[in-house]
């Protein structure tokens, strides 16, 4: 199994911040990486996949970046509704797997 | 617009076997692939397996021996079962489709409890 590990597990940070997120994969993954916003309460969301493309509806301010092993989740002006858990997910083998999540809090 | 919905019930016994059941509207069951995740509570994310709508199914190593994924086209809904629970079954349980194309999992039922208690 590809393990993913995010880095940091928790983040505090204000309202216009600019925040990075970090997965890492076991092996590489190529560009076969998706990131998930997940509430609390609610089911997770498709941010962004392929590494670096948006999901449509999904606000400009989400960009992702990286490949191989390293990739990263920047949210570049915090708003209030961005506090949530997010979830890295490689998409290159199976079994699917995720990372452990971040969270984000203010 | 697409939308899933989980149905079941939140309290299994140990030993016994959990069945959930994901119906799907604003698209039919006979494209993509269908696919349950779960979520210990304050835990992470665990994919379990998904199904094509030919009948093709995968599934997590982890769990391959105690789960079955199945399609009724005619309902266009599709079911888990996992047989053999403990505690550590315990989780809300998640419905969602799969685009094999991009790898990701795109649209998602609102998640389910269920609890492993006798």
């Amino acid at each position: 199994d590809i393990q993913m590990t995010q880095s940091p597990s928790s983040l505090s940070a204000s309202v216009g911040d600019r925040v990075t997120i970090t997965c890492r994969a076991s092996q590489s993954i190529s560009s076969y990486l998706n990131w998930y916003q997940q509430k609390p309460g609610k089911a997770p969301n498709l941010l962004i996949y392929a590494a670096s493309s948006l999901q449509s509806g999904v606000p400009s301010r989400f960009s992702g970046s990286g490949s191989g092993t390293d990739f990263t989740l920047t949210i570049s002006s915090l708003q209030p509704e961005d506090f949530a858990t997010y979830y890295c997910q490689q998409s290159y083998s199976t079994p699917r797997t995720f990372g452990q999540g971040t969270k984000l809090e203010i | 617009q697409v939308q899933l919905q989980e149905s079941g019930p939140g309290l299994v016994k140990p030993s016994e076997t959990l069945s959930l059941t994901c119906t799907v509207s604003g698209a039919s069951i006979s494209s993509y692939y269908w696919s349950w995740i779960r979520q210990p509570p304050g835990k992470g994310l665990e994919w379990i397996g998904y199904i094509y709508f030919r009948g093709t199914t995968y599934y997590n190593p982890s769990l391959t021996s105690r789960v079955t994924v199945s399609l009724d086209t005619s309902k266009n809904q599709f079911s888990l079962k996992l047989n053999s629970v403990t505690a550590a079954d315990t989780a809300v349980y998640y419905c969602a489709r799969f685009a094999p194309g991009g790898g990701y999992f795109d649209y998602w039922g609102q998640g389910t409890l269920v609890t492993v208690s006798s």
